[in-house]
């Protein structure tokens, strides 16, 4: 049984470009979040999407968009990259009906030169 | 969502049991109190969850007193392998609206030979 799939593993960008980062979530889960992690920091919630439209948003920027595929599966797009977005970013699947705990995938590594 | 605050580390040897404490004052009624762990260049792990008193599972023991303004995370016989970050969240059931984690810094756990 397949965990959660995030593509590519590392990027790296030049300040101002665009990325693009994908998600394929744990068989069975319907549910999937993205996180921004800074080195020795945790998680930062960023957005979540169910049903192909984005539910709750934490304090991020417009810079910071989503999708969310008939599949589950996921992307999350950033523009005009700064320096700051250097993090290592997380997707987590969960389901909306009684799973506890959501899964992580192991991340991308973005960094921003 | 409830605010968490836990040891920034902890150092530990091969074979003891960790305790971790985490306290959560202005925790909701229908908060749960759920842990994840992370190793380096990894998404977080759940390990477990709880509401009061006492949970087991095949990994860790989470106690959770009468007033559930605390709670502590213990690991029975350690090995090198449980070096790593250990988040404690309070948030929403999870049985029902799929609320975003809310991460701190962790406790840092370091088991040393």
């Amino acid at each position: 049984d397949a965990g959660v799939t995030q593509s590519p593993t590392h990027l790296i960008k030049t300040r101002g470009q665009q990325v693009t980062l994908r998600c394929s979530p744990k068989s069975g889960h319907d549910t999937v979040s993205w996180y921004q992690q800074a080195l020795g920091q945790g998680p930062q919630f960023i957005f979540q999407y169910y049903e192909e439209e984005e539910r709750q948003r934490g304090n991020f920027p417009d810079r910071f968009s989503g999708h969310q595929f008939p599949n589950y599966s996921s992307e999350l797009n950033v523009n005009a990259l700064l320096l700051g977005d250097s993090a290592l970013y997380l997707c987590a699947s969960s389901t909306r009906t009684g799973v506890i705990g959501y899964t992580f995938g192991s991340g991308t590594r973005l960094t921003v030169v | 969502l409830a605010k968490t605050t836990q040891p920034i580390s902890m150092d530990s040897y091969e074979g003891q049991e960790v305790n971790i404490t985490c306290s959560h004052n202005n925790i909701a009624t229908n908060d749960y109190i759920t842990w994840y762990q992370q190793f380096p260049s990894q998404g977080p792990r759940f390990i477990i969850q709880g509401y009061k008193t006492k949970v087991t599972n095949e990994v860790a023991s989470l106690f959770i007193p009468a007033d559930r303004k605390s709670s502590t995370l213990s690991l029975p016989r350690v090995s090198l392998s449980d070096t790593a970050v250990y988040y404690c969240l309070g948030g929403a059931d999870y049985g029902g609206s799929q609320g975003n984690l809310i991460f701190g810094k962790g406790t840092k756990l370091s088991v040393k030979p």
